[in-house]
C-alpha cells in the first residue's frame, strides 16, 4: 500500500525567500506525481505533473523534482511571495494511468510580507 | 485542463437527512472520483465513479452510506446519507484528463456541515 509523507507540516518564511517542501513515497512502482495548491475552504488546483520517466519539471518560480529510486520528491518555490501562502499537497498515482492517487497530508506554508 | 463545476459549494444540513452534490465537467472524461477531506486533514478517496454501472468503494465507504451516480461521461452526483457531524468535510469531485499523463483535476469542493 502506497504511503506519502509530507515534511514539514508547516513552514513560514520571510518573503523573498527561497524554499523546499518535501513529500516521500514508499512504492516507487509510480505513474506520476503531482503536486498541487490548496487556499483555505478551496479546491486543489494543480501546480506541475511529473511523469515516472521524468526528473522535473519548472512552471514559472516553481521546480518540482522525482527521484524514484529514492522515493522522494521536492518542490522548489523561488523568491517566495505572501501570495504563495496555501497548503501544498503532494499526490502520486501507482501503478498505471488507471491507478489511485494517494495523497501526503501537506505542507502549510505561510509567507510573511 | 479540465473545467469542474460543483454544487452547492457549501451546505448547513441537519442530523440525519441526506444531500447530494453535483459534478459537472466541461468535457467528457473516463475518469471521474470523489474525495473527502476533514477538517484539518489530507484527501481521501471515497470510490470511483463508473459511467453506467456501479461506483467503485474504498475501504471504508459503503454505498448505501454514499450513493454515486454516472449517468454519463460528463456527470456525476455523490449523496452523503443520513448524515452525522462525523460526515462534515468538504467533498471533492476529480477527474483525469490526458490519456498519456493522466493528470489530475479538482473541482471547487462541497463544504458540508452537519448540526
Amino acid at each position: 500500500k502506497q504511503e506519502v509523507t509530507q515534511i514539514p507540516a508547516a513552514l513560514s518564511v520571510p518573503e523573498g525567500e527561497n524554499l523546499v517542501l518535501n513529500c516521500s513515497f514508499t512504492d516507487s512502482a509510480i505513474y506520476n506525481l503531482q503536486w498541487f495548491r490548496q487556499d483555505p475552504g478551496k479546491g486543489l488546483t494543480s501546480l506541475l505533473l511529473i511523469q515516472s520517466s521524468q526528473r522535473e519539471q519548472t512552471s514559472g518560480r516553481l521546480n518540482a523534482s522525482l527521484d524514484k529510486s529514492s522515493g522522494r520528491s521536492t518542490l522548489y518555490i523561488a523568491a517566495s511571495q505572501p501570495g504563495d501562502s496555501a497548503t501544498y499537497l503532494c499526490a502520486v498515482r501507482s501503478g498505471t494511468n488507471a491507478g489511485k492517487s494517494t495523497f501526503g497530508d501537506g505542507t502549510t506554508l505561510t509567507v510573511k510580507p | 485542463s479540465a473545467v469542474i463545476s460543483q454544487k452547492p459549494s457549501r451546505d448547513i444540513c441537519q442530523r440525519g437527512t441526506s444531500l447530494t452534490i453535483q459534478c459537472q465537467v466541461d468535457s467528457q472524461v473516463t475518469m471521474m472520483f470523489w474525495y473527502r477531506q476533514q477538517p484539518g486533514q489530507s484527501l481521501t478517496l471515497i470510490a470511483t465513479a463508473n459511467q453506467g454501472s456501479e461506483a467503485t468503494y474504498e475501504s471504508g465507504f459503503v454505498i448505501d452510506k454514499f450513493p454515486i451516480s454516472r449517468p454519463n461521461l460528463t456527470f456525476s452526483t455523490l449523496t452523503v446519507s443520513n448524515m452525522s457531524p462525523e460526515d462534515s468535510s468538504i467533498y471533492l469531485c476529480s477527474v483525469v484528463k490526458g490519456r498519456d499523463t493522466g493528470e489530475l483535476f479538482f473541482g471547487e469542493g462541497s463544504r458540508l456541515t452537519v448540526l
